[in-house]
């Protein structure tokens, strides 16, 4: 149990479009979700934290109108990158806790985006 | 802020050895501290978590400790083998509930048949 999906996996775009990566819990409900970036050799920087039917709370530094979380329901949560750039090329990863398991954050597998 | 360091970055070892990875962290008023597996390209699995009140956990050849007032953790791996390759990361926990992770940077390890 507990499994956490992203999708998609791998995604390249064109500088100055927008991305959409999905995080779902495929088998519990979600109601707080969190959105990670990792660079190359680098530690996971917590973007920010979404809790359902709610505004996600963004990490200092990290624009708000560039990456729109949306958590519409306790199985989804969305990250769209906005007018991509290539300094916006990362793995990004989620993760999610339950009702039943708010001490625990069950990751995904990560989506990698390169902006060319 | 939480700061968390892991030495070695990377380790290369022959299969066969037991080695140790190190974790520490500057605040030492954790909840848990987990150790995770990060396969390259991939997402983390989740190998080891031990509660601020205790000292270790064990899970086949893997054994975590914790010192919380010192502020270290190892991992320990016992007979190494080439499956075990992969990027090893350490992360602590601040409050009980939906409170965020704090990662450190990974040891990249290296086992040689």
């Amino acid at each position: 149990g507990a499994v956490v999906s992203q999708h998609p996996s791998r995604v390249i775009c064109k500088s100055g479009t927008s991305v959409k990566i999905e995080c779902r819990s495929l088998d519990f409900q979600a109601t707080t979700m969190f959105w990670y970036r990792q660079f190359p050799k680098q530690s996971l920087m917590l973007m920010a934290t979404s809790n359902e039917g709610s505004k996600a709370t963004y990490e200092q530094g990290v624009e708000k109108d560039k990456f729109l979380i949306n958590h519409a329901s306790l199985t989804l949560s969305t990250l769209t990158v906005t007018s991509a750039h290539p300094e916006d090329s990362s793995f990004y990863i989620c993760s999610a806790s339950g009702l039943v398991s708010s001490d625990t954050q069950y990751f995904g597998p990560g989506t990698r985006l390169t902006v060319l | 802020k939480q700061e968390v360091t892991q030495i070695p970055a990377a380790l290369s070892v022959p299969e066969g050895e037991n080695l140790v990875l190190n974790c520490s962290f500057t605040d030492s008023a954790i909840y848990n501290l987990q150790w995770f597996r990060q396969d390259p390209g991939k997402g983390l699995t989740s190998l080891l978590l031990i509660q601020s009140s205790q000292r270790e956990q064990t899970s086949g050849r893997l054994n975590a400790s914790l010192d919380k007032s010192s502020g270290r953790s190892t991992l320990y791996i016992a007979a190494s083998q080439p499956g075990d390759s992969a990027t090893y990361l350490c992360a602590v926990k601040e409050n009980s509930g939906y409170s965020t992770l704090t990662f450190g940077k990974g040891t990249m390890l290296l086992v040689s048949p």
